[in-house]
C-alpha cells in the first residue's frame, strides 16, 4: 500500500516558520490533507486538498504539494501550535483507502 | 453546528466484542459518509473503514475483514462500529469522522473519541 513518510519531530522558535514534510511516491499527483492533534484531543483538519484552509483555521497555516513531497508550513509559530501533525491522502488503488503519515511532533522552543 | 458524539469508554476482555456509536447532528446525515479510525497509545492514526450513510455500503482494509462491522441507523443519525475477537493490541482510542467520500476533501469533523481497553 501507499506509504507516507514524515519526520518524527520538528522544532522551531516562536515567531519563526515551521515546515513539516510528507513524502510519498509522486505525491504531487494526489490531494493531501493535514491534521493537527493536541494532547488528549481529537485531530483537527487544518489543510485540505493540498492548500485549502477550512473555516476558522488561521492564515498562518498553508500547504503545498509537488513531486514527491507535500509540505505544511506554519508561519509565525506560536506556543499554541505545539502539537502532532499528520498528513493524509486517498489512494483508491490501495487496500487502505485513506493513508496517514506517521505524524510529526512540532515543538515550539 | 456539526457534532459527532461518541459513546463512552469501554473495558473488555480478550475475545470479547465492542460496539461503539457515533451520533451525528447539525447536518443531513445521509449526505456524508463516516470513517472510523483508531489511535493506539502513543501511536499514529489508523483508518479502519468507511460506511456510506446513504446506502450502507462499506469498505474495510483486508487486515480487518471479518472482524469489523460498520452499520448506521438513519432514523437516529447514528453510526456504529463493532469489533469482534478483541485482542490487547486493539486497545486504542476509536474515532468517527465525517467523510465526504471524495479524495479532495479531508475529514472535516471528528468525534471526541472512545477509549477501548482490552485487558484480562
Amino acid at each position: 500500500s501507499y506509504v507516507l513518510t514524515q519526520p518524527s519531530s520538528v522544532s522551531v522558535a516562536p515567531g519563526k516558520a515551521a515546515r513539516i514534510t510528507c513524502g510519498g511516491n509522486n505525491i504531487g499527483s494526489k490531494s493531501v490533507h493535514w491534521y493537527q492533534q493536541k494532547p488528549g484531543q481529537a485531530p483537527v483538519l487544518v489543510i485540505y486538498n493540498d492548500s485549502d484552509r477550512p473555516s476558522g483555521i488561521p492564515e498562518r497555516f498553508s500547504g503545498s504539494n509537488s513531486g514527491n513531497t507535500a509540505t505544511l508550513t506554519i508561519s509565525r509559530v506560536e506556543a499554541g501550535d505545539e502539537a502532532d501533525y499528520y498528513c493524509q491522502l486517498y489512494d483508491s488503488t490501495s487496500d487502505l483507502l485513506w493513508v496517514f503519515g506517521g505524524g510529526t511532533k512540532l515543538t515550539v522552543l | 453546528q456539526v457534532q459527532l458524539v461518541q459513546s463512552g469508554a469501554e473495558v473488555k476482555k480478550p475475545g470479547a466484542s465492542v460496539k461503539v456509536s457515533c451520533k451525528a447532528s447539525g447536518y443531513t446525515f445521509t449526505n456524508f459518509g463516516i470513517s472510523w479510525l483508531r489511535q493506539a497509545p502513543g501511536q499514529g492514526l489508523q483508518w479502519m473503514g468507511w460506511i456510506s450513510t446513504y446506502n450502507g455500503r462499506t469498505s474495510y482494509p483486508q487486515r480487518l475483514q471479518g472482524r469489523v462491522t460498520m452499520t448506521t441507523d438513519t432514523s437516529s443519525s447514528t453510526a456504529y462500529m463493532e469489533v469482534r475477537s478483541l485482542r490487547p493490541d486493539d486497545t486504542a482510542i476509536y474515532y468517527c469522522a465525517r467523510d465526504s467520500g471524495i479524495a479532495v476533501a479531508g475529514f472535516d469533523f471528528w468525534g471526541l473519541g472512545t477509549l477501548v481497553t482490552v485487558s484480562s
